[in-house]
């Protein structure tokens, strides 16, 4: 079993609609959890950490249910430019300094 | 944010030789850096930790001899990989945590590897 499994996408989604994909882990040690977006053939970048309250940025929403071991990011109003892999990350370290566990990614292409 | 930069961005090399690659904290010290690869449409997976002054510590599959990390100062870890194979053609990416604990991991550039 992978230890962060991803929806396999692709999502091909209207710009304006809204999109949600899901993550689980198999580690119930992890600590902290994270989106990260990925454009072709580029670094990850951060998109936003997860918490277990929830957390909102902007039109993107995160939610963990640690029970569950289940992570989610919720895309509203979808632009053009969010077209992009959607990676979802552990990291068994709290402090940052274990190295960060990725899932396969979940590929979102919005069209116009 | 952090900037980490790797050199290069891109090479090709034939199969046998030997390339380095370069990973660079540029405004911060990187107590601790790691080395990722990813192979096309798959996700990034961690080869090593590399920990200023020390060994760096790699992940199981990944061998040490054939792939010599170096973190020498606290701004710079260095890549090589040794008698490349095609199969070794891959995305190398690095990514560094610095001396306070930063929580957040920064991404160098990547360097894409072709072998022919």
């Amino acid at each position: 079993r992978k230890e962060v499994e991803q929806d396999p996408g692709p999502f091909n989604v209207p710009e304006g609609a809204t999109v949600a994909f899901n993550c689980t882990y198999s580690n119930s040690a992890s600590q902290s959890f994270f989106w990260y977006r990925q454009d072709c053939r580029k670094e990850p970048k951060l998109l936003m950490s997860v918490y277990s309250s929830g957390n909102e940025d902007g039109r993107f929403t995160a939610q963990l249910n640690r029970a569950s071991q289940y992570i989610s990011l919720l895309i509203r109003d979808s632009k053009l430019s969010d077209s992009a892999t959607y990676l979802c990350v552990v990291n068994l370290g709290s402090t940052g300094r274990r190295a960060l566990t990725f899932g396969s990614g979940t590929r979102l292409q919005v069209q116009p | 944010g952090a900037v980490v930069s790797q050199h290069p961005s891109r090479v090709i090399c034939k199969s046998g030789t030997s390339v380095k690659i370069e990973c660079r904290s540029l405004d911060f010290q990187a107590t601790t850096m790691f080395w990722y690869r990813q192979f096309p449409k798959q996700s990034l997976m961690l080869m090593a930790t590399s920990n200023e002054g020390s060994k760096a510590t790699y992940e199981q599959g990944v061998e040490k001899d054939k792939f010599l990390i170096n973190h020498a100062s606290l701004t710079l870890s260095t890549l090589t990989v040794t008698s490349a194979h095609p199969e070794d053609s891959s995305f190398y990416i690095c990514s560094a945590i610095g001396l306070a604990g930063v929580y957040e991991q920064y991404f160098g550039p990547g360097t894409r590897l072709t072998v022919t």
